[in-house]
């Protein structure tokens, strides 16, 4: 059974940063891209970020570039993502996401494993 | 950026009733959608890929339909533990992007 589990939340001052990690079994997490989902309530989920299975590729949405990093150890099967200069907007639960797909590629296909998120709060 | 409107935001119905929920996208997608399932403090879990087709394990009162712009998930019949939100989301362009979800209460 796939599985992914996020750590590394917590309640972080305005611009402070944390180091998101999300820990994979049950799939072999060097064949596929992997994702940042974050879901706040005002704004529902919102696609942030994604890596492609070997690094090849990245992307970043505008809310949160140059400010977060996505990264991968494949030898670890893990996902990690660095957030910097936090603002209170960035506030939200936060989804590690598996791709079927390797690649961070347009199609028809949707993201069929998910954490079950870790929730960051930026606030003084 | 494509833009996902579902509808309607709350639907109310009880077990055993059928469930229609409506996805309309700012431009035309093809067959590139998928919807998820998402019940609080869960993972959310994907339902159906490429607008019609059940993900693995999806039980079969769960179906997808609609191309274009026009989508619609369908429940034959309600179960209790298909009262949750429901997301559709997109990846015809990038960013990939999701609805705004639809709460199914009962």
């Amino acid at each position: 059974e796939m599985q992914l589990v996020e750590s590394g939340g917590g309640l972080v001052q305005p611009g402070g940063s944390l180091r998101l990690s999300c820990s994979a079994s049950g799939f072999t997490f060097s064949d596929y891209a992997m994702h940042w989902v974050r879901q706040t309530p005002g704004k529902g989920l919102e696609y942030i970020s994604g890596i492609s299975r070997d690094e090849s590729g990245s992307y970043y949405a505008n809310s949160v570039k140059p400010r977060f990093t996505i990264s991968r150890d494949n030898s670890r099967n893990t996902l990690f993502l660095e957030m910097r200069s936090l603002r209170r907007e960035d506030t939200a639960v936060y989804f590690c996401v598996k791709d079927q797909n390797g690649y961070l590629v347009r199609g028809a296909w949707g993201f069929d494993s998910w954490g079950p998120g870790t929730q960051v709060s930026v606030s003084s | 950026e494509i833009v996902l409107t579902q509808s309607p935001a709350t639907l109310s119905l009880s077990p055993g009733a059928p469930a229609t929920l409506s996805c309309r996208a700012s431009q035309s997608l093809g067959n590139s959608l998928a919807w998820y399932q998402h019940k609080p403090g869960q993972a959310p879990s994907l339902l159906i890929n490429a607008a019609s087709d059940r993900a693995t394990g999806v039980p079969a009162r769960f179906s997808g339909s609609g191309s274009g712009t026009h989508f619609t998930l369908t429940i034959s019949s309600l179960e209790p533990q298909d009262f949750a939100v429901y997301y559709c989301q997109q990846r015809t362009n990038w960013p990939p992007s999701f609805g705004q979800g639809t709460k199914l209460e009962i």
